[in-house]
């Protein structure tokens, strides 16, 4: 049972948007802690994905590189990941990630499939 | 640009110790705290552990507390982890990653990951 909580999966169409949303507490995001979202591009089995790359930093910030359909915001104890315009390429895992107090430690959502159909 | 390169793994009984290793390279190592993070096969990310610039302060996942040890060596910008009384849930693809700032705190977050290493605990 993550801390943060993640749809299992989402999927659409080539264009369309779709939107992942990060659930906490007051311990975590509801706590001011930032929310952070990385891409893991799936792999060929057996090998696993790829190494996570960071995707969104501090709730809504991207990093060089990252194209501006991918989108980031928070808002009490949430935080959602918005992907724009999508593409075949965006099919990955995507987990958001944050500090909890609590735990004093970091915490991870369980992953969102993201599949364009 | 940032490498991170992580070895050390491989198949270990239950119960035995193994230490993995992260070369690091293309930044300045000694400006930036380090973590590992692990991902048992088919499942989530699991942050383990984290190290400041300086290996000053050191944090530990609750699950691996008292069994496993983060360092760093600067003189060889090298990242270590040194797992003792393995079990069969630390099999996992342990990845070392960059934190982007130089202190383990509740704004860090990790900009620059390795490729991964796998661990397998089996009897």
């Amino acid at each position: 049972q993550s801390v943060l909580t993640q749809p299992p999966s989402v999927s659409g169409a080539p264009g369309q948007r779709v939107t992942i949303s990060c659930s906490g507490s007051s311990s975590n995001i509801g706590a001011g802690y930032d929310v952070h979202w990385y891409q893991q591009l799936p792999g060929t089995a057996p090998n696993p994905g790829t190494a996570p790359k960071l995707l969104i930093y501090r709730n809504g910030n991207r990093p060089s590189g990252v194209p501006d359909r991918f989108s980031g915001s928070k808002s009490g104890t949430s935080a959602s990941l918005a992907i724009s315009g999508l593409q075949a390429e965006d099919e990955a895992d995507y987990y958001c990630q944050s500090y909890d107090s609590s735990l004093s430690g970091f915490v991870f959502g369980a992953g969102t499939r993201v599949t364009v159909l | 640009q940032v490498q991170l390169v992580e070895s050390g793994g491989g198949v270990v009984r239950p119960g035995r110790s193994l230490r993995l290793s992260c070369a690091a390279s293309g930044f300045t190592f000694g400006r930036h705290a380090m973590h590992w993070v692990r991902q048992a096969p088919g499942k989530g990310l699991e942050w383990v552990a984290g190290i400041s610039y300086d290996g000053s302060n050191k944090d530990y996942a609750d699950s691996v507390k008292g069994r496993f040890t983060i360092s760093r060596d600067p003189s060889k910008n090298t990242l270590f982890l040194q797992m003792s009384s393995l079990g069969v849930e630390d099999t996992a693809i342990f990845y070392c990653a960059r934190d982007w700032a130089a202190a383990v705190s509740g704004l860090s977050h990790f900009d620059y990951w390795g490729q991964g290493i796998m661990v397998t605990v089996s009897s």
